[in-house]
């Protein structure tokens, strides 16, 4: 199974661009990036997955490096609501109905004014 | 509103009681999950299933049990063999196939703790 490698914590200043990186250096073919956040205390949120292409939808960007090694979660504009633990995952494929997530520690994101 | 409901929200335990934790969703999802999350963690696999009356154990099954005898539940027992019950438990939903991608929607959890 692909594991992820991201940093323990990151702080970003309120109104910049907060670029989260996430190392999966293990990564199948087929095996697809997500990001998924959690504020404290709460069950964690969606955000964005992708393949092999560049990915943007209203919450973020997802740049993904050419040989898929490693990936980068962009928020163009924090706010301090943006405040998570943010969760790269690589999805495991269970049989032919699709994968369990696994988790792993996160990167602690602070946004501050 | 389609979602996914976790109850109680909190909930007390003593020592050597089973206690059950409730799991419904109205997404129409095949899958769901049940993961367990200790203070500063990530979150650990217990059970999942994919179909109805089918589930696998996760990463740390023992001194859990479930049960899958509608789509739309996904109950969660906590036995009195689960030597470290105190956590957060979070269940999850998501639907299957070719073209789905996956996406995880998750309830709002569970705090159990063994008092």
């Amino acid at each position: 199974d692909a594991k992820t490698t991201q940093p323990t914590s990151m702080d970003c200043a309120e109104g910049r661009a907060a670029n989260l990186p996430c190392n999966h250096s293990t990564i199948s073919g087929n095996e697809y990036v997500y990001w998924y956040r959690q504020i404290h205390s709460q069950g964690p949120q969606y955000i964005i997955h992708g393949l092999k292409n560049n990915e943007t939808n209203e919450m973020a960007s997802l740049i993904i490096t050419e040989d898929r090694k490693s990936s980068t979660l962009i928020l163009p504009h924090a706010t301090l609501r943006d405040t998570a633990v943010y969760y790269c995952i690589v999805r495991v494929a269970v049989g032919n109905q699709g994968g369990k997530l696994i988790f792993g520690q996160g990167t602690e994101l602070s946004v501050k004014p | 509103d389609g979602g996914i409901t976790q109850s109680p929200k909190y909930l007390f335990r003593k020592e050597g009681q089973n206690v059950t934790l409730s799991c419904e969703q109205n997404l129409n999802h095949d899958a769901m999950y049940w993961y367990r999350q200790d203070p500063g963690q990530g979150l650990r696999l217990i059970y999942y299933s994919q179909i109805v009356n089918d589930f696998q154990k996760g990463d740390i099954a023992e001194g859990y049990s479930v049960s899958r005898e509608k789509k739309e539940s996904f109950p969660l027992t906590v036995t009195s063999a689960q030597k470290n019950p105190t956590a957060f438990y979070l269940c999850a939903s998501s639907i299957t196939g070719a073209r789905s991608n996956y996406g995880y929607t998750f309830g709002s959890g569970t705090r159990l703790t063994v008092v």
